[in-house]
């Protein structure tokens, strides 16, 4: 069965520095999406990407964060200069011709800000 | 502002026990609602999408209904495998096609 891939499982990182987390969708998706959980609380919305481009970002995407699809199967997400309040769990998640509808979500990696 | 409910916040059965867990919203418009399940340190799992109300879906143990306000997660003779967090996520209509508004779920737990 098809499925979202993350790596790494978990990122400790010390604050300020740079990571990437990194995330294979589905093969044949059109639709990739950031999503995060903070331990104990709601999934919320990160970003949104189709047709090489952002589709919709949330308040909490700022400029400390971007993405990138840098080749057919790739979809990143960069976190520049790491804060304390982004340890969180990261899920990347992709969709077909629905939309948002019936996303399929990664395992997750769980980054740690140290 | 848009909200979902999610209740009981935590729910324990027997083996065998039926119940149903409840998605409430509140909402401009709907697009759809989804049931996620989510085992711990784990992504969520797609269970169902629901478009309408009256809709009803189904898959083993579970079926999700729609009303205009709500959706019911019912669980019939659930078994310990089926312990989990249930979480219940809206998409908008009028607005982004592409971002999911989560609950913050059920966490059920079947013992044997």
């Amino acid at each position: 069965e098809p499925e979202v891939t993350q790596t790494p499982s978990h990122q400790v990182t010390q604050m300020g520095q740079e990571v990437i987390l990194r995330c294979v969708p589905i093969s044949n998706h059109l639709y990739f999406y950031w999503y995060r959980q903070i331990l104990g609380q709601k999934v919320e919305f990160l970003v949104s990407f189709y047709n090489n481009e952002i589709s919709e970002k949330s308040e909490i995407f700022d400029d400390q964060f971007s993405v990138e699809r840098p080749d057919g199967s790739n979809f990143t997400l960069k976190i520049r200069s790491t804060k304390l309040e982004d340890s969180a769990m990261y899920f990347c998640a992709s969709a077909g011709t629905g939309g948002a509808g019936g996303a399929f979500f990664g395992q997750g990696t769980r980054l740690t800000v140290v | 502002e848009d909200q979902v409910t999610q209740s009981p916040e935590a729910l324990r059965l027997q083996e065998g026990e039926s119940s149903s867990l409840n998605c409430s919203y509140t909402v401009s418009g709907l697009r759809g609602l989804f049931w996620y399940r989510q085992d711990p340190g784990k992504g969520p799992e797609f269970l169902f999408t629901l478009y309408s109300a009256g809709e009803e879906k189904e898959k083993e143990r579970l079926k999700a209904t729609l009303t205009k306000k709500e959706s019911f997660l019912h669980i019939t003779a659930p078994k310990p495998e089926d312990s989990a967090t249930y979480l219940c996520a809206v998409l908008l209509s009028g607005g982004s096609n592409y971002k999911l508004t989560f609950g913050k779920g059920t966490l059920l737990t079947v013992n044997p």
